[in-house]
């Protein structure tokens, strides 16, 4: 199904090594999230950009970067300085910056090496 | 910073009978709540939503119940079905957070047939 695809499914990380997981929406939202999921933990906000070249800080993001050169596309990079980066990572937009109605993609599940 | 807190992390019921999840939030200032639906392996989708302005939302067996003086909100399910496992997330915003959503925990939900 369309909407949000983010990429890939499944991903390895080795020590010191940094990753970057794949973003991209075809639905014309300005805003898109990352968020980051584990056991028991919910969703916490990582990253968030309510327009093109813009995009704000969220709850836990040491450890991460961001970029949103285009509309469609949010990339998210762990870097190596996330010591603890095993977890399910979901991406998601709304269609304005304060709309709080948010879709998702289906999830990275990214795991260390 | 917002926080909201879910009750109880696992809830496992009868098919037939009812559930119910419990959040609290401690920004007396939140007007919007939402409810997400995650199945095993699958995104997260809004299922119900409510506002400040309302106490009560009703969507066929589900429905949604604010209490603002008490700040908490909680997820009825009636008639469960197998198809109702899966885990549930609340969450709350406000307008001065830029209508961010902060997630609860998660209740994992299991209708046992």
């Amino acid at each position: 199904d369309g909407g949000i695809t983010q990429s890939p499914k499944y991903l390895f990380r080795k020590e010191g090594q940094n990753v970057t997981l794949s973003c991209e929406q075809n639905l014309n939202h300005d805003a898109m999230y990352w968020y980051r999921q584990d056991p028991g933990q919910g969703l916490r906000l990582i990253y968030y950009s309510q327009i093109v070249n813009d995009f704000q800080k969220g709850d836990i993001a040491e450890g991460y970067s961001v970029s949103r050169e285009k509309k469609e596309s949010f990339p998210l990079t762990v870097t190596s300085a996330q010591k603890n980066p095993t977890a399910f990572y979901l991406c998601a937009s709304s269609l304005y910056a304060t709309n709080e109605k948010l879709f998702f993609g289906s999830g990275t599940q990214l795991s260390v090496l | 910073g917002e926080n909201v807190e879910q009750h109880p992390s696992t809830l496992s019921v009868q098919e037939g009978d009812s559930a119910v999840i419990k959040c609290t939030y401690s920004d007396s200032a939140s007007n919007y709540f939402p409810w997400y639906k995650q199945e095993l392996g699958k995104r997260p989708q809004l299922i119900i939503d409510i506002r400040s302005n309302v106490g009560e939302k009703k969507d066929q067996r589900i429905a949604v119940t604010l209490n603002k003086t008490a700040k908490h909100f909680s997820l009825h399910i009636t008639e469960t079905q197998p198809e109702d496992s899966a885990v549930y997330f609340c969450a709350a915003s406000t307008e001065a957070a830029g209508n961010k959503l902060t997630f609860g925990g998660g209740t994992r939900v299991l209708v046992k047939p």
